[in-house]
């Protein structure tokens, strides 16, 4: 079955620091998708990446990183030089491809970036 | 490009009352899905559609919920009657099924149920 588990409920750093929100999954296929949305206070959520199950090559972009890790079923995700606007709910979530085109959301990890 | 849309974005009303959300895809997605979150379920799948046909609506809380999807730009959900503990925030989110399946995510409706 599928599952996403964030077992980070809730994290405050001061700004500048840089923080790690863990994401552990579980599945039986072989080809999934993962990804993260996040969720500032306005309550939007927003696309942030996508990563198949075939490409293990961590992603970089700007401050955000991500570190993908199939021998640990884990896909983590790092802010480096966090800032106050970094502030929102970050969810990790997962699909199983061609099975359905359902997202498997974890319980997000609300971060508090603290200036 | 426009993202998703919903209508409206805020809705207050007695208890009781029939409501309608709505909600617009993005051109070309054909995948709808509807989710509401809480603060105590966090963020639950109600129902999804792919190609207007709904796909699964497990999630669907009771008969007091149902949605339409008649044709591959519009959507809706109705609650009725509706209850307080219906009050949440609705969204509605969609995608294109093959070969990434993201899902885009409307602003949401926040309902308030008196």
């Amino acid at each position: 079955a599928q599952k996403v588990t964030q077992a980070q409920t809730e994290i405050s750093v001061v700004e500048k620091e840089d923080v790690t929100l863990d994401c552990v999954y579980e599945t039986r296929d072989t080809t999934y998708y993962l990804f993260w949305y996040k969720q500032p206070p306005s309550g939007e959520l927003v696309f942030l990446i996508r990563r198949n199950s075939f490409d293990e090559q961590n992603e970089i972009s700007g401050r955000y990183s991500w570190n993908f890790q199939k021998s640990t079923s884990s896909f983590n995700f790092t802010i480096t030089a966090s800032q106050v606007v970094d502030s929102a709910v970050y969810f990790c979530a997962l699909s199983e491809a061609g099975r359905d085109d359902k997202i498997i959301f974890g319980k997000g990890t609300r971060l508090h970036i603290l200036p | 490009d426009a993202g998703v849309i919903q209508s409206p974005r805020h809705e207050v009303t007695e208890m009781g009352q029939e409501v309608t959300l709505r909600c617009k895809p993005i051109s070309g997605h054909n995948s709808l899905f509807w989710y509401r979150q809480t603060m105590m379920r966090g963020l639950e799948l109600l129902i999804y559609f792919n190609n207007n046909v709904p796909i699964d609506d497990s999630g669907m809380p009771e008969d007091r919920f149902s949605a339409k999807m008649p044709n591959a730009s519009f959507s809706t959900l109705k609650i009725q009657p509706s209850e307080p503990r219906d009050s949440a925030v609705y969204f509605c989110a969609s995608s294109s099924r093959q070969p990434y399946n993201e899902q885009f995510f409307g602003p949401g409706t926040r309902l308030t149920v008196l």
